[in-house]
């Protein structure tokens, strides 16, 4: 079993639909919890990152974590074309353990 | 801003051949990392670097090695490129331990024949 489990997609939404990006991890001692946001030909950059459980909100995007069912989420309002990606959650105790990703298609 | 630099976005080599991949940051980073990345497989740590001339095996290091003599420049090294090595890599640097916030370069895309 891998540590962080994505769903690969791809996931193809129409503009102003909210999506909802999902992953699973099994280590028990992870606290930091991210996401990468990777444009095609591109390398990853980071778009948010919680530390434990909890909400945090940046403009139209919502990360979510919750460690009783180890399960991590990314919430897009509003989405809009630009944010056609692979999203990719990530988590670490001593080093940085990558979901394979998600690939987002929002058209217009 | 961050600006991590790989010399080369794309090459093609011949199985056999020695291959260098440059990687330069400007931000002092301390932490430098190589990763590659396989459609299905996500990314995967080769080899990190958390010093100077200092330098950690990752999750599969086989058939790399790294070089890091300065503090903004970490290399990966193919000794004999194979067909299996045939990837994209991404370089990545921080400047905080632990807390996962990595700054990626735009990647090399190799190709070995």
């Amino acid at each position: 079993q891998k540590e962080v489990e994505q769903d690969p997609g791809p996931l193809s939404v129409p503009e102003g639909a909210i999506v909802s990006l999902n992953c699973t991890y099994s280590n028990s001692a992870f606290q930091y919890f991210m996401w990468y946001r990777q444009y095609s030909r591109k390398g990853p950059e980071l778009l948010m990152y919680t530390y434990s459980s909890g909400n945090k909100e940046d403009g139209r995007f919502t990360a979510q974590v919750d460690k009783s069912s180890k399960y991590i989420s990314l919430f897009i309002r509003d989405s809009q074309p630009s944010d056609s990606a692979t999203y990719l959650c990530a988590s670490n105790t001593d080093k940085l353990i990558f979901g394979t990703g998600t690939r987002l298609q929002v058209f217009p | 801003d961050v600006k991590v630099t790989q010399s080369s976005r794309y090459l093609v080599k011949r199985t056999g051949e020695k291959v260098f991949l440059e990687c330069v940051q400007d931000m002092d980073h301390e932490n430098m990392f190589w990763y590659r990345q396989d459609p299905g497989l996500g990314l995967r740590l080769i080899y990190f670097s958390y010093d100077v001339k200092m330098k950690e095996k990752g999750d599969i290091p086989e058939g790399y090695s790294v070089s890091r003599e300065k503090k903004e420049r970490f290399s990966l090294i193919l000794e004999s490129a194979s067909t299996n090595q045939t990837s994209m890599y991404l370089c990545a640097s921080s400047g905080l331990t632990g807390t996962g916030e990595l700054f990626f370069g735009e990647g090399s895309r190799l190709t070995v024949l």
